[in-house]
Formats: structure tokens, C-alpha cells, sequence
């Protein structure tokens, strides 16, 4: 137990549809992440929130939009995916994201499938 | 640019020792990060370091050059459970993760 759930842990959606995926962390964490995982790819970083305030937008398309309402939960929305899309989309949390020896904790991911 | 070069995949036998290598290229250095990854499961932080030298932790062990931009994951008395990919991370001058693609290690009996 990470302390970081990620729900749903599957999804299947095709390009015309909305779904978010929605992120918790009950470690008291100051910062959330939202990365992306492809296979035999580095992780990716999307967006990064600090004290619930995008801090990074790594140039990610408008079609994830992510929403963070506090310090522990986090969203990200989908909308006209493309197949492209699909991967493993991961959220981290940490205590401080200028910190340089604060490790990130991750969640067990959503598996995205857009068909 | 940006860049974290690690083996895609390495075998070993149970009972062995592994070295996995990690070379990186970064625009500055705030410390090296090891992450253990299961299939189907989330990143988990295996060690951090800073300043050149090695860190033990029981049967896995972390070397840092920062000179040479390097660094190994070195895994003792290995077992089954170890199987899983293990990912180098670089925290760069502006404090982001550069993250390499991972090697994944497959233990046999």
C-alpha cells in the first residue's frame, strides 16, 4: 500500500467519449503528478500541481485536462482521445517538488485503452 | 537535450549478482533516483544519490559518479520477487524528474 489509490485501474473508452480518472493520496503530500507510461517508453510527465496550482503543463494536448480541487485528490479528464492515447497514466505524489532528495509515490496507474 | 540511458533488459540467476547501469545526460544534477516496477503495479522508490560513492541497503546497493554521468543498481543474493523493470531517474536544475525507459529483469531458477 503506496498510499496513493488511482480509480478506475482499467479503461476502455472510444475517441468520441468523456471519462476523468481520478487520483487520491492520503500521505499529507504537498504536490501530485499526472505521467504517462508507454511501453519501453520513459515515463512522461503531464502536469504537475503544487499546493493545488499547475506548476508544469509538459505541452500536453487540450484533450487531458487535469483538475486539482486540494492537496489530495486529482483529476484528469479525457475527451476525444485518439488511439495514441493509450498507455498507462500514472499520479505521484511528493512532499516538495523543488526538493531534491523528496522521493514520489506513486499510484498503481488506470490502464487506457481507446479504441 | 535531456537523456537516461539504461539496458532494456537484463537476465539473471536466483542467488546471483546484477548490475543494471544507468548513464545520464541532464541539464544540471539534483540527485539520481532507483524505482522498483512490478507488471501491473506502481513505481516504488528503491534509493536516492547525491554526492559520488555507493549507498548500501540490505541486498540492494546504489553507486553514484557524477563525473562520468553514471550509476548502478546492484542486486544481491537475487530472488524471484525481484523480477520486475527498474527505472533511473535524474532530477535536472529545475528540479524535474528525467526518467529513463527502465530494464526490465528477469530472474530465472
Amino acid at each position: 500500500e503506496t498510499g496513493v489509490t488511482q480509480t478506475p485501474r482499467h479503461l476502455v473508452m472510444g475517441m468520441t467519449n468523456k471519462k476523468s480518472l481520478k487520483c487520491e493520496q492520503h500521505l499529507g503530500h504537498n504536490a501530485m503528478y499526472w505521467y504517462k507510461q508507454s511501453a519501453k517508453k520513459p515515463l512522461e510527465l503531464m502536469f504537475v500541481y503544487n499546493f493545488k496550482e499547475q506548476t508544469e503543463n509538459n505541452s500536453v494536448p487540450s484533450r487531458f485536462s487535469p483538475e486539482c480541487p486540494n492537496s489530495s485528490h486529482l483529476f484528469l479528464h479525457l475527451h476525444t482521445l485518439q488511439p495514441e492515447d493509450s498507455a498507462l497514466y500514472l499520479c505521484a505524489s511528493s512532499q516538495d517538488p523543488s526538493a531534491p532528495s523528496y522521493e514520489q509515490y506513486f499510484g498503481p496507474g488506470t490502464r487506457l485503452t481507446v479504441t | 537535450g535531456q537523456n537516461i540511458d539504461q539496458p532494456t533488459e537484463m537476465t539473471a540467476t536466483e542467488g546471483a549478482i546484477v548490475q543494471i547501469n544507468c548513464t545520464y545526460q541532464t541539464s544540471g544534477f539534483n540527485g539520481l533516483f532507483w524505482y522498483q516496477q512490478h507488471a501491473g503495479e506502481a513505481p516504488t522508490f528503491l534509493s536516492y544519490n547525491v554526492l559520488d560513492g555507493l549507498e548500501e541497503k540490505g541486498r540492494f546497493s546504489s553507486f553514484l559518479s557524477r563525473s562520468k554521468g553514471y550509476s548502478y543498481l546492484l542486486l544481491k543474493e537475487l530472488q524471484m520477487k525481484d523480477s520486475a523493470s527498474y527505472l533511473c531517474a535524474v532530477r535536472d536544475s529545475n528540479y524535474q524528474l528525467i526518467w529513463g525507459a527502465g530494464t526490465k529483469l528477469i530472474i530465472k531458477p
